[in-house]
């Protein structure tokens, strides 16, 4: 069974930190991965791709990965109230999605 | 340019009665996913359409569960006859390949009483 593993939470960060929510995966061979966004009652959308070792930076979001590990990671830098939701990890040959991580950010 | 369209945004249905749900993705996408997801989980897939057919259905209950996606367009997923367990959102996706980025419809909340 292809496993996607997240840190179950809740993250609870304040307003302004950085926010690192972690991601592992079963299977070796896999290539592409994704981090969604899911507000409460919403359908998850597209934060990142990352399809190579290293890192992916995009505003404020910062994408790592290293296949050797077989882990990915999403930090959200200067964290806003409107980051609060779900954030889910998804392994697409297997379209895969973890069960999610929920990230609180107070103000 | 329109999102994936997904009706009704809400159904409920005494259990044993069948219900169906209905998916138009994105313009010239032509892949196409149909996902269950429960309260705190992640979407789990049930099945994937490359245009017409069906090239990932393994997760599909084919006892109470069909699809079709007639002419590579729109597609609609039914259950006969849902079960209790079955209340949970279903959320159809579309992607255009080689892009495997997948884009989510609203879904649709189904409570089974």
């Amino acid at each position: 069974q292809k496993e996607v593993e997240q840190n179950s939470g809740p993250l609870s960060v304040p307003e302004g930190a950085i926010a690192s929510l972690n991601c592992t995966y079963s299977d070796r061979g896999s290539q592409s991965f994704f981090w969604y966004r899911q507000y409460s009652g919403k359908s998850p959308e597209l934060i990142m791709s990352i399809y190579s070792n290293g890192d992916k930076e995009d505003g404020r979001f910062t994408a790592q990965l290293n296949k050797a590990s077989q882990y990915v990671s999403l930090l959200i830098r200067d964290s806003q109230p409107s980051d609060s939701a779900t954030y889910l990890c998804a392994v697409n040959e297997d379209m895969r999605f973890g069960a999610g991580t929920r990230l609180t950010v107070k103000p | 340019e329109a999102g994936v369209v997904q009706s009704p945004r809400y159904k409920i249905i005494e259990k044993k009665q069948p219900v169906a749900f209905w998916c138009n993705p994105i313009s010239g996408h032509n892949t196409l996913y149909w996902y269950l997801q429960n309260l705190g989980q992640g979407p789990e897939l049930l099945i994937r359409y490359e245009n017409e057919e069906a090239v990932d259905d393994s997760q599909l209950p084919k006892d109470r569960f069909s699809a079709e996606r007639l002419k590579g367009v729109d597609s609609t997923l039914k259950i006969q006859p849902a079960e209790l367990g079955d209340s949970a959102v279903y959320l159809c996706a579309s992607s255009l390949p080689p892009s495997d980025t997948q884009y989510f419809g609203p879904g649709t909340r189904l409570t089974v009483l």
